[in-house]
């Protein structure tokens, strides 16, 4: 089992350009999650989904969108990129009743 | 933000040693999490204890949880080379068992 798979693992963009991170998950687990980690700043959450078809709010969702395409994918858009979102982003996910997230290896995104 | 604090935010030790690293939050918990993270990589659960639960041990982990204090401690117990990673503390928010609030993380590295 690949457990949770993110790509591109590194990308480059210029600031206004759009873009689509990409996860998919084959635990067959419920939740999804979305995060982004700053030097310093731990893991902040963007936007999570429960359950198939649902999207929430996380910490820090402004500047982004997402799409629960179906249980096994979440995706992540930036519409028009900024420096500020610069970080390395983490997607998880998490089966019905039970607590702790499996981690994708994160996708490290600059905005110049 | 709703982030918890660790403490401390870097730790270095000898091989052999005992390592312990805190976790403070803000909010009332159903559980409370530990990561670990390797440079560069996903994070990877290590224990789960739960709020109606004062210590948990896994291994070489030891964990405790104090809820009138709002904190909690991990433990490692005769550290290897191999533990030299950043951990981190994870809260469920009681009452939205869906999200993870993620501490600020501590940087451990061992000496062999």
């Amino acid at each position: 089992n690949a457990g949770v798979t993110q790509t591109p693992k590194f990308q480059v963009l210029k600031t206004g350009q759009s873009m689509t991170l990409q996860c998919a998950q084959d635990m067959n687990h419920n939740s999804m999650y979305w995060y982004r980690q700053d030097p310093g700043m731990g893991l902040r959450l963007i936007y999570y989904s429960a359950s198939e078809g649902t999207t929430d709010k996380g910490e820090v969702p402004n500047g982004y969108n997402v799409s629960r395409l179906n249980k096994r994918e979440f995706s992540l858009r930036l519409e028009s990129a900024a420096p500020s979102q610069t970080s390395v982003y983490f997607c998880a996910s998490r089966p019905r009743g039970d607590q702790h997230q499996t981690f994708g290896s994160g996708t490290r995104l600059t905005v110049v | 933000s709703q982030q918890g604090e660790e403490d401390p935010q870097a730790l270095s030790i000898q091989e052999g040693e005992n390592a312990t690293m805190n976790c403070s939050y803000k909010t009332s918990i159903n559980n409370l999490q530990w990561y670990r993270q390797n440079s560069g990589r996903g994070l990877v659960h290590l224990i789960l204890i739960r709020s109606n639960e004062r210590e948990k041990h896994s291994g070489r982990l030891r964990v405790t949880l104090d809820t009138s204090k709002k904190s909690s401690s991990l433990l490692i117990t005769a550290s290897r080379a191999a533990d030299t990673a950043s951990y981190f503390c994870a809260t469920s928010p009681r009452g939205n068992t869906d999200k993870l609030i993620f501490g600020t993380g501590t940087r451990l590295q061992v000496f062999p």
